[in-house]
């Protein structure tokens, strides 16, 4: 188990291009989570998945921003017509389905987006 | 929708001294989890915690779930203890809501 990983772990883009991220989550875990952390604040939620199923993206910043996992696994969180308020750190966790109320998110090292 | 509170938000101590870090929480919570985020963004595991008592080496915490606050306890701290500690609890089994950090500098 190598824990949850993120890719890139850096990245420089101009304003109004597009960027993808990637999250694989560990191995076991059926829950992926996607967050957002500006500096000096705390990580706030975006959206998450059980397996391939979205069940909660209110909280996604904009239209700009979509997320996918469709084969229960990895996901993808893209930004599109990227803008300098975009520039955060995304970070991404994962858990194994509640059991009764009880589970605990591990995280990934994340990506840190640079707008210009 | 649910606050939460952490105290103090800055805290500088010794090498060697303890300290006590606080997370105040407005609704009752299924989950509370604490990490130590280092200085290279990534997010660390300490607790588990959604009510009792845990310890792990030089690090406890205790939460108490009836009066809705939790709190971390350092014991002998270390240089390599410094960063941001961060309180997160979650009401439905989903999205965590954060506190603002504690962030804290161990001095040699």
């Amino acid at each position: 188990d190598t824990g949850v990983s993120q890719d890139p772990r850096h990245k420089i883009t101009k304003r109004g291009q597009n960027v993808t991220f990637r999250c694989d989550p560990i191995s076991e875990h059926n829950r992926l989570y996607w967050y957002r952390q500006t500096l000096g604040q705390g990580p706030e939620f975006l959206t998450y998945f059980q397996n391939e199923a979205q069940l909660e993206k209110s909280r996604l910043l904009s239209d700009r921003f979509s997320a996918e996992r469709p084969k229960g696994s990895f996901s993808t969180l893209e930004i599109q017509r990227t803008e300098q308020g975009d520039s955060a750190m995304y970070l991404c966790a994962s858990s194994l389905e509640p059991l009764g109320t009880g589970y605990e998110q591990f995280f990934g090292p994340g990506t840190r987006l640079t707008v210009l | 929708g649910i606050q939460v509170e952490q105290s103090p938000p800055d805290l500088i101590l010794q090498e060697g001294a303890n300290s006590t870090l606080r997370c105040n929480f407005s609704d009752s919570v299924n989950n509370l989890q604490w990490f130590h985020q280092n200085p290279w963004g990534q997010l660390i595991n300490l607790f588990y915690i959604p009510s009792g008592t845990k310890q792990n080496g030089r690090l406890s915490a205790t939460t108490v779930a009836t009066e809705r606050y939790s709190l971390l306890y350092i014991s002998s701290s270390q240089t390599t203890d410094s960063g941001v500690y961060f309180c997160a609890v979650d009401l439905t089994g989903g999205q965590l809501i954060w506190g603002a950090g504690t962030k804290l500098i161990i001095k040699p």
